[in-house]
Formats: structure tokens, sequence, C-alpha cells
């Protein structure tokens, strides 16, 4: 249990679907991140939110829209995807730029696209 | 834009056998972190190193920071299965302060150890 909860766990949608992400964070983290893992590949980041800002934004598609309503709770929006993108999505939690890149993980949602 | 790099890729051992794996880059790290993932999980940090040079313990893994704060490695003694995972070596590009943690990543090290 690291303090950052994933849901769903496992997400199967069509190319003309619209689904969400969801990450919750139990420590009193500033910053939360979305990660994106597929297979053979560094682990990517995609965005990233300080104190419900967004402060990064890695040249990701727009048919992925991300939401920080407040300081604990991300979401990743999921719209018109492409086979591509199954892979593992990680959402990641830090204090704040202070920890030394000490990011702590949920389970992750492995999105699976048809 | 800083590049980290690991060896080997994957590795398969049998249990009890020592092993050590490799993080390298041609750039500076204010710190760097290494981290497990198991199957259908997230990673957990395993260790953070800041200062050149730096070794540090954790039960049966050393981890060393290089001198140059540009390379680190992680040896395990005694192998056991529970150690089977992808090992995940991270800088933190920040030099600058910021709000957030500006963190890139290896590709990983896979590892198998066979009772």
């Amino acid at each position: 249990e690291t303090g950052v909860t994933q849901t769903p766990r496992h997400l199967v949608m069509g190319m003309t679907n619209k689904k969400s992400l969801k990450c919750e964070q139990h420590l009193g983290h500033n910053a939360m991140y979305w990660y994106k893992q597929s297979a053979k590949k560094p682990l990517e980041l995609m965005f990233v939110y300080s104190l419900e800002e967004r402060v990064e934004n890695n040249s990701v598609p727009s048919r992925f829209s991300p939401e920080c309503p407040n300081s604990s709770h991300l979401f990743l929006h999921l719209h018109t995807l492409q086979p591509e993108d199954s892979a593992l999505y990680l959402c990641a939690s830090s204090q704040d730029g202070s920890s030394g890149g000490e990011l702590f993980f949920g389970e992750g949602s492995r999105l699976t696209v048809l | 834009t800083q590049l980290l790099e690991q060896s080997p890729q994957f590795l398969s051992i049998q249990e009890g056998e020592n092993l050590t794996v490799y993080c390298n880059s041609s750039s500076v790290f204010s710190s760097l972190q290494w981290y497990r993932q198991e199957p259908g999980e997230g990673p957990v940090l395993l260790v953070t190193v800041v200062t050149g040079g730096e070794v540090k313990k954790l039960k049966r893994l050393t981890f060393q920071f290089g001198d140059a704060r540009k390379d680190s490695s992680l040896h395990i003694t005694a192998a056991q299965p529970g150690d089977t995972g992808l090992y995940l070596c991270a800088g933190d590009e920040g030099l600058v302060k910021t709000s957030y943690d500006k963190v890139i990543f290896g590709p990983g090290t896979s590892l198998s150890v066979i009772p």
C-alpha cells in the first residue's frame, strides 16, 4: 500500500469510447503525475500537476485530457484512442520539488484499446 | 534531454547467486533513485542516492552513486526468488529548484531468480 490508489485496474475500450482513469493520493502531496509504460520502452512522463496547476505536458495527443480538481485527485480522460495507446498508465505523487525525485506510484491501470 | 541507460536488459540467475546491474548517463543528476516493479504493479521506491560516491545498503542490496553523479550500480547478494522484478533507475533532472520532481526513468533491468 503506497497511499496512491488507481481505478480501474483494467480497462478495455473501443476506439470510439470515452472513459476516464482515476487516481487518488492519501499522502498529503502537492504534485501528481501521469506516466505511460509500454512494452520495451522507459516510463514516459505525460502530465504533471503541482498545486492543481498543470506544469508539464510532454507533447501528449489531445485524445488524452488530464484533470486535477484538487491536490488529492487526478483524472485522465480518454477519447477516440488508438490501439497503440494500449499500455499501463501509472499515477504518482510527490511532496514537491524538494523530495529529490522520490515518487510514490499507484498500481496502475492496464488499458487495452481494441 | 538527459537519458538513462541500464544494463543488462534481462538477467536470469539461480537462487543464491550474486549480481550487479548498472545505470549510466552522460549527464549529471542531482539525485538518483532505484525502484522495483513487480508484474501488474506500480514501481516501488527502494533508495535515493544524492552524494557522489555514496553507498547505501538495504539488507542484501547495495547501491552506489558514481563520483561524478552520472552513474549508479545495484548489487544483490545471495539473490532470492522474491527479488524477481523489473529494476528501474531514475534521475531527478532538477538542477534548478521547481515545485515538482522532474524525474526520468531508464528502461529497466528485468531480473528473474530461479529457485
